[in-house]
């Protein structure tokens, strides 16, 4: 089955303490990205990768890092958590960076820091 | 920088009622335009993708349709049933690089 899968689901942690949320995609798809989606703000793109070794900084990139190393994996990276990075966390990809593909997003992390 | 709308904010209707739930944008150089579902504590389920250069997507009891020129999009439910009931999301892609801009969605409830 074609999917974006997140590990893991459901992740509280303490502040500072690093964390890595994985994602990965069996579709040989080219462009993935990084959202959080928060109450009242909806879902805001954290960062994104248009192919293997690319990656850029989206529109809430600040207290993240991420990897693009092989095709299928796009790991996203809280290196010191805040509370504020408290959020449902999408991953989703798409089969290349041209505008006329459509997203498949993964199932979602749902992250505590306290 | 592309805002994305959803009116309304909520709605809640009777089974069996059609229905339309409105998305606008602010810039018209969109590329195309995706219908999602999110059920609660859910992921984001692709209901539909309409290019710039189409009028409208269908299916199954889903119609959305495109309007570049002034800025909106609409999603029709025909015959809703309980299982509609979720929230739906527009999100609009630019060019290049851009990521999806969505609206902040309409939560949908049907009832029984």
């Amino acid at each position: 089955e074609a999917q974006v899968t997140q590990n893991p689901r459901y992740l509280i942690t303490v502040t500072g303490k690093k964390l890595t949320v994985t994602c990965s995609q069996n579709m040989n798809h080219e462009y993935m990205s990084w959202y959080r989606q928060d109450p009242g703000l909806g879902l805001r793109q954290i960062y994104y990768s248009m192919n293997v070794e690319v990656t850029d900084k989206g529109d809430v990139p600040e207290g993240y890092k991420v990897s693009r190393k092989e095709k299928r994996n796009f790991p996203l990276i809280l290196e010191s958590p805040s509370p504020n990075q408290t959020s449902l966390y999408f991953c989703a990809s798409s089969l290349s960076g041209g505008a006329y593909y459509g997203y498949t997003f993964g199932s979602g992390t749902r992250l505590t820091v306290v | 920088k592309q805002e994305v709308t959803q009116i309304p904010a909520a709605l809640s209707v009777p089974e069996g009622e059609n229905l339309v739930l409105n998305c606008s944008f602010t810039d018209s150089a969109i590329y195309n335009l995706q219908w999602f579902r999110q059920d609660p504590g859910k992921g984001l389920t692709s209901l539909l993708l309409i290019q710039s250069s189409q009028r409208e997507q269908t299916s199954g009891r889903l119609n959305a349709s495109l309007d570049k020129s002034s800025g909106r999009s609409t999603l029709y439910i025909a015959a809703s049933q309980p299982g509609d009931s979720a929230t739906y999301l527009c999100a609009g892609r630019g060019g290049g690089a851009d990521g999806l801009t969505f609206g902040k969605g309409t939560h949908l409830i049907i009832q029984p």
